[in-house]
C-alpha cells in the first residue's frame, strides 16, 4: 500500500496568495483528517470527514480556510488569502472506519512557508 | 473539555537506559488512548494503543497501560536505543457530537546518546 499521499511536500508562497494542499487517503479508508503542526500550538485537528462528509470543522481557524472531499480518494485544504501566521506543517491522515478506537495513518506532511 | 498533558522535553538518555514519558488525560466517557511517534521529516505513526481500562498496549519494546483510576497512560521502555530518538505524542480519541474527537498532547522529544 502506498500510504497517505500529500502534495506538495514543500510550498513557499507570498502573503495574499492562494494555497491548495492535496491529499490522497489510503484506499478503502472512510475517514480523513487534516491537522496543522506548529511549535507554538502543537498538533491541531482542523477538520475531519466521514464518508466524504465533513463532520467536525470546529478547528478550522477562520473563513480563509476551506476543505473539500469531492470523492473517497481525494481531499483539498485551501487557504485564501494566505498569511505568514499560516506557516506550519499540514498533515493529512486517514483511518479505515469511523470508530474512535481505530488507528490514524498520517501522510508525510506539507511544509508551508508564507512570506 | 477533553485534554492530554504529557511531560515536557527534551528527554536525553544514554543507550540502554530506562525510559518513562508521563501522560495524563481528562475526558468524559471512555476514550481510547494512543501513543504515536514522529521521526524527523515524517508524519506520525502509531506506536501502541489501548481501548479500555487496564488494557496494556505494547510494540517494539514499548509499553503503556490504560489506568482509569489515575487517568494516565505512561509510556515505558526498558532499554532505549539511538534509533528511538524521535518525538512521542500521547493522544486520546473519544466520542463527540456526531462522531469523535482526537486530541494530541504537546509531544515529548527524546534524544538517545550512544
Amino acid at each position: 500500500d502506498a500510504g497517505v499521499i500529500q502534495s506538495p511536500r514543500h510550498e513557499v508562497t507570498e502573503m495574499g496568495q492562494e494555497v491548495t494542499l492535496r491529499c490522497k487517503p489510503i484506499s478503502g479508508h472512510n475517514s480523513l483528517f487534516w491537522y496543522r503542526q506548529t511549535m507554538m500550538r502543537g498538533l491541531e485537528l482542523l477538520i475531519y470527514f466521514n464518508n466524504n462528509v465533513p463532520i467536525d470543522d470546529s478547528g478550522m481557524p477562520e473563513d480563509r480556510f476551506s476543505a473539500k472531499m469531492p470523492n473517497a480518494s481525494f481531499s483539498t485544504l485551501k487557504i485564501q488569502p494566505s498569511e505568514p501566521r499560516d506557516s506550519a506543517v499540514y498533515f493529512c491522515a486517514s483511518q479505515p472506519g469511523t470508530s474512535e478506537q481505530e488507528t490514524q495513518y498520517f501522510g508525510p506532511g506539507t511544509r508551508l512557508l508564507v512570506l | 473539555g477533553d485534554s492530554v498533558t504529557q511531560m515536557e522535553g527534551p528527554v536525553t538518555l544514554s543507550e540502554e537506559a530506562f525510559l518513562t514519558i508521563n501522560c495524563t488525560y481528562t475526558a468524559t466517557g471512555y476514550p481510547s488512548l494512543f501513543w504515536y511517534v514522529q521521526y524527523p521529516g515524517e508524519g506520525l505513526q502509531l506506536l501502541l494503543k489501548a481501548t479500555k481500562a487496564d488494557d496494556k498496549g505494547s510494540n517494539k519494546g514499548f509499553e503503556a497501560t490504560y489506568r482509569k483510576e489515575t487517568t494516565s497512560f505512561h509510556l515505558e521502555k526498558g532499554s532505549v536505543q539511538v534509533s528511538d530518538s524521535a518525538v512521542y505524542f500521547c493522544a486520546l480519541s473519544g466520542l463527540n457530537t456526531g462522531g469523535f474527537k482526537t486530541i494530541f498532547g504537546a509531544g515529548t522529544r527524546l534524544f538517545v546518546k550512544a
